[in-house]
């Protein structure tokens, strides 16, 4: 069965203190990486897909790569708005009805402190 | 261009009721998919509809189905609720299988 599991699961940083969140994965079969970003009470946002080990995309202050086994979310100097939970997902194996599922990870709620 | 949008955004069932939840997704994106989030669990597949067709189920039981109509709308159907299906209830809609998923805000479900 596929599994995805994140690490923290929370993380409280100052501002401007750069950290990573961690993404390991057990699939068969990955065919894609995602990550979203969720702010309280609202659906998730997406942010980037990876698709193969040494791929690395960046928007603003986050950046994210990607090995065979784990992803990582990096976060240069945070700031408070950088504060949400941050959702990894794969897309791998197949599902119930013959094509590809998604497995969403639990998350790691962020909050960056001014 | 307009998002992913979910009706109602709040709701209050009794237990023993059944719902229906509604997603409209971005124009022109074919498959849409469901999930229920809680606290404790994150984010759990219901389904995934592509083409007016299940393509994908979920480990929850028969209670919850869903359909998707020729203008790609989607709405999921919970019978017989129970208390522990309260949760957020996310509709996702891609332009394809494996594209990004653009999601709604979301239904709050509430069971007393």
């Amino acid at each position: 069965e596929d599994q995805v599991t994140q690490s923290p699961e929370a993380l409280r940083l100052q501002e401007g203190e750069s950290s990573s969140l961690n993404c390991s994965y057990t699939v068969s079969g990955l065919r894609g990486l995602f990550w979203y970003r969720q702010d309280p009470g609202k659906g998730p946002e997406f942010l980037f897909t990876l698709y193969s080990a040494g791929e690395e995309k960046e928007k603003e202050r986050l950046k994210a790569t990607l090995t065979k086994k784990e992803s990582f979310l990096h976060i240069t100097a945070p700031k408070p708005e950088d504060s949400a939970t941050y959702l990894c997902a794969v897309q791998a194996g197949v599902g119930s009805g013959g094509y590809q599922k998604v497995t969403f990870g639990i998350g790691t709620k962020l909050q960056v402190i001014p | 261009k307009a998002g992913v949008t979910q009706t109602p955004r709040y709701l209050i069932k009794t237990r023993g009721q059944q719902v229906t939840l509604s997603c409209s997704p971005i124009s022109g994106h074919r498959s849409v998919s469901w999930y229920q989030q809680t606290p404790g669990q994150g984010l759990q597949f219901l389904f995934e509809y592509f083409s007016e067709t299940q393509r994908n189920k979920g480990n929850f039981p028969g209670r919850f189905s869903g359909r998707q109509f020729s203008n790609s709308r989607s709405e999921m159907n919970v019978s017989t609720l129970e208390l522990g299906d309260s949760a957020l209830y996310l509709c996702a809609s891609s332009l394809r299988q494996g594209a990004e998923a653009f999601f709604g805000q979301g239904t709050r479900l509430t069971v007393v």
